[in-house]
């Protein structure tokens, strides 16, 4: 498809468990930005790459979050002993070289019992 | 993180009238966009201003770059059903934006 595609769309997990959600962002965007948005709430950012490498990740909430882009195109975040707390959508996002305009995927709804 | 000012919370309009929605911020910003998001869906991209003073517009959606570059608003004329959802706005400033806290929009027909 033409737009960013984010699996899985939903996923429920159990406190403890270990958690991967993955993003395929537009083809030819560079970056790649992954936000958090809670019931009510607009995103939170919570990491940007350009190209392969994390060029901020200021907004990770601690170090049981990870993310990595290794070829520059698809991304996966990674959660670590999920928490009732980490229950949120996780959305995607890309956009090209030069411009100012994010394009979201549909996100990828987290629940945590 | 930084979440931007965005009025109203909500907005319970008829089928037909004209909406206006606004967001402000203590930091400049040099680029506004404005999203719709549906339910369970991602936020979609609608407008995108890049110069102060600069009204843009989208079919019945114009909005508008604050000349301070520190507001942004979004009007929607003759509203219709399908205007429901929640407008964000967001501002960037070098490679981060920042998101409003949304306006969720009625439309009563």
């Amino acid at each position: 498809g033409a737009g960013v595609s984010q699996t899985p769309s939903n996923k429920v997990t159990e406190k403890g468990k270990y958690v991967e959600l993955r993003c395929d962002p537009i083809s030819g965007h560079t970056a790649l930005y992954w936000y958090r948005q809670s019931l009510g709430q607009g995103p939170e950012f919570l990491i940007y790459f350009q190209g392969t490498g994390a060029a901020d990740d200021s907004g990770l909430p601690n170090d049981r979050f990870f993310a990595v882009r290794p070829e520059g195109s698809v991304s996966t975040l990674k959660i670590q002993r999920t928490e009732r707390g980490d229950s949120a959508v996780y959305l995607c996002a890309s956009r090209p070289a030069n411009t100012g305009e994010l394009f979201f995927g549909e996100g990828s709804r987290l629940t945590v019992l | 993180g930084q979440q931007l000012n965005q009025s109203p919370q909500s907005m319970f309009i008829q089928e037909g009238e004209d909406v206006s929605m606004n967001c402000t911020s203590s930091s400049i910003f040099n680029t506004w966009l404005w999203y719709k998001q549906d339910p369970g869906e991602g936020p979609v991209l609608l407008i995108a201003l890049y110069k102060a003073g600069e009204l843009t517009s989208n079919g019945r959606l114009t909005a508008q770059f604050g000349i301070t570059r520190k507001d942004s608003f979004l009007n929607i004329s003759a509203s219709i059903p399908s205007d429901v959802g929640i407008y964000f706005c967001a501002g960037r400033t070098g490679n981060q934006f920042y998101f409003g806290t949304g306006t969720s929009l009625t439309v009563i027909p």
